[in-house]
């Protein structure tokens, strides 16, 4: 049963540039989520798909936008990177609502 | 007032002692409460969840919910040195029912041999 899986695992990239994260669910999983972890803190939620919508968003910038493909995986983008992007960004999956969530291995982010 | 809040530790407990990790959270209107476990350089791993008042067990893992004092835990009993990690504690929104998680900053758990 495969896992969530996310790439690139790591990424560098300068100011101004954008990126592109992919994300596949766990097997049976329609629904994913992002989130965003800075070092020492907890994940903080970017925003949620669910039959290729955007179902919630947290409170991050219109600079990160996400799309979910028929086959349930999705990408997250970030535009105009700044400095402050440089985190951890994990992609968690689950089916239904409020249920448990698996996260992925995560893409480490660097912005230089 | 944060939403979710852990004690950041370091929590330092021997071998075979159990260890007990504390989450308070502000709206009590949640409903779905979950520990991950997290190595240093990895992702979060879902250890236990827990949606009633009570105790809920699983295997050296026990999560204990009291609504009515918006608190959570979780008690690692036999506690091992690979059990030194970081621990989540996440909350449901319940603003929504879409799942969106708010975790804590988490707690450092060591376990000296």
């Amino acid at each position: 049963d495969a896992g969530v899986t996310q790439s690139p695992t790591h990424l560098i990239k300068t100011r101004g540039q954008q990126v592109t994260l992919r994300c596949s669910p766990k097997s049976g999983h329609d629904t994913v989520s992002w989130y965003q972890q800075a070092l020492g803190q907890g994940p903080q939620f970017i925003f949620q798909y669910y039959e290729e919508e955007e179902r919630q968003r947290g409170n991050f910038p219109d600079r990160f936008s996400g799309h979910q493909f028929p086959n349930y995986s999705s990408e997250l983008n970030v535009n105009a990177l700044l400095l402050g992007d440089s985190a951890l960004y994990l992609c968690a999956s689950t089916h239904g609502g409020p249920y448990e969530q698996y996260f992925g291995p995560g893409t480490r982010l660097t912005v230089t | 007032q944060k939403e979710v809040e852990q004690n950041s530790g370091p929590l330092s407990v021997p071998e075979g002692a159990i260890a007990s990790l504390n989450c308070t959270y502000s709206d009590r209107v949640s409903q779905s409460f979950f520990w991950y476990r997290q190595y240093s350089g990895k992702s979060p791993e879902l250890i236990m969840s827990i949606y009633s008042n009570g105790d809920k067990e699983d295997g050296r893992f026990t999560a204990q919910l009291n609504k009515a004092s918006q608190y959570v835990s979780l008690l690692i009993r036999d506690s091992q040195p690979s059990d030194s990690a970081t621990y989540l504690c996440a909350v449901n929104s319940p603003s929504s029912n879409t799942g969106k998680l708010i975790f804590g900053q988490g707690t450092t758990l060591q376990v000296k041999p």
